[in-house]
């Protein structure tokens, strides 16, 4: 079945730096990405979300890019600021009936 | 999300005590999941089904059993419960006409805790 992972697993910036969590995927069949962020205490929450056939998708400060040949994703947070600070979870979905697979996910520590 | 509820939202029970959590959506999604959390960890799935008449085993599926007794409604059994099995418990829900993104809706999450 499908593997991720996720790296780093705990990652510290100064408010206003960026931050990068890169993801790797083993089935070279799967088609769709999404980033979830888990809030201390809370639900996880779809952020952004990519498919296969875009490279890169924006949404204000928060980016995902995809490398198909490499096999691996990664988001980008720019002008980080303290609310950013939450677990993020990368995940990979392969085509037809399957489901998600999530990475193990990132803790995020924004510094005021 | 309030359209996903789970019940109950926390519980203690003991070594080898039958435990049931429900999970009620009123999304009309077709899909449903069931994850456990362990602290500092990722999510795992147990279960999940992408009609009433689709069940299917997800990575860490042994010492759980589920039933889909509606599309709304996903329950989750835990037939002899163990102290390993102490985690957060997520149910979550997705539509398979979302234009193939299969975007997952949490519930709240249920704390359980075996003794």
């Amino acid at each position: 079945g499908e593997n991720v992972e996720q790296h780093p697993s705990t990652l510290s910036v100064q408010e206003g730096d960026s931050a990068v969590i890169k993801c790797t995927y083993s089935d070279s069949a799967s088609n769709y990405f999404p980033w979830y962020k888990q809030e201390l205490g809370k639900r996880p929450q779809l952020i952004i979300d990519i498919r296969s056939n875009v490279g890169e998708k924006k949404d204000q400060r928060i980016a995902v890019t995809l490398n198909k040949t490499a096999k691996h994703f990664s988001l980008h947070i720019t002008e980080t600021q303290p609310e950013d600070s939450a677990v993020y979870f990368c995940a990979s979905q392969p085509p037809g009936r399957r489901a998600l697979t999530f990475g193990s996910g990132t803790r995020l520590q924004v510094q005021p | 999300d309030a359209d996903v509820t789970q019940t109950p939202r926390n519980r203690i029970t003991k070594t080898g005590k039958r435990i049931m959590l429900e999970c009620s959506q009123t999304k009309g999604h077709d899909r449903m999941y069931w994850y456990r959390q362990d602290p500092g960890l990722g999510l795992q799935l147990i279960y999940y089904s992408f009609d009433v008449k689709d069940i299917n085993k997800g990575e860490i599926s042994d010492g759980y059993s589920v039933s889909r007794q509606a599309q709304a409604k996903f329950s989750l059994s835990l037939e002899s419960a163990i102290p390993n099995q102490t985690a957060l418990y997520f149910c979550a829900t997705s539509d398979s006409g979302d234009g193939g993104t299969d975007t997952q809706y949490f519930g709240p999450g249920t704390r359980l805790t075996v003794l």
